[in-house]
């Protein structure tokens, strides 16, 4: 596709339940990352994947948190046991390369509302 | 990570220019000065970025002050379209991820 696509855009959920988010990243690109926005916050880094393996998780909160890209494409943040604070828009960005200096692409993200 | 400072909002008129400032004076010898810009319920747009030299390019010209403590992210003709967060942010050459501060809210009034 012509850009990064999240799926869903909207979710709700109730406390404690498992999700999942899907990313779709545009084709090629090898880095992917993860991010969330809190309401009047800028986007917090959660993990960054280059190819398969996750080269920085070091934003991810805690252990309720995990992240896959088997196949070095689509890449899938799961939450377990949704807690009311997890709710926030979940961005995923993509770039040709790491580095940060090829600037990142963003998918308009999936809000999850945890109730 | 190197921590920037910015305005949290300026307001502009359609048509005028905007200089958007960002103070960096912790910045290392390697970070890259990187600007987004996020539309309501959009994700981050990528804008511009540089490491020494002024950089212009179709969307906006970055101003790096010759200390590199500073920078000036600047919209030669505001739009109603440009209204947005803006966000400056350093990057390292040695790690891959940025870090957004709360950014720059801009209005544009017509």
């Amino acid at each position: 596709g012509a850009g990064v696509s999240q799926t869903p855009s909207n979710k709700v959920t109730e406390k404690g339940k498992y999700v999942e988010l899907r990313c779709d990243p545009i084709s090629g690109h090898t880095a992917l990352y993860w991010y969330r926005q809190s309401l009047g916050q800028g986007p917090e880094f959660l993990i960054y994947f280059q190819g398969t393996g996750a080269a920085d998780d070091s934003g991810l909160p805690n252990d309720r948190f995990f992240a896959v890209r088997p196949e070095g494409s689509v890449s899938t943040l799961k939450i377990q046991r949704t807690e009311r604070g997890d709710s926030a828009v979940y961005l995923c960005a993509s770039s040709p390369a790491g580095g940060g200096w090829d600037g990142y692409t963003f998918g308009s993200g999936t809000r999850l509302t945890v109730v | 990570d190197a921590k920037t400072t910015q305005p949290n909002s300026m307001e502009s008129n359609e048509e005028e220019p905007v200089h958007l400032p960002c103070n960096h004076s912790t910045i290392s010898g390697t970070d890259y000065i990187h600007w987004y810009r996020q539309l309501p319920s959009q994700g981050p747009e990528y804008v511009i970025h540089g490491l020494t030299s002024n950089v212009n390019n179709r969307m906006a010209s970055l101003a790096i002050a010759e200390d590199r403590k500073s920078s000036t992210l600047i919209l030669h003709r505001a739009t109603l379209r440009d209204a947005a967060v803006y966000y400056c942010i350093l990057s390292s050459l040695n790690t891959d991820k940025l870090i957004f501060g709360t950014g720059t809210r801009l209005q544009v009034f017509p």
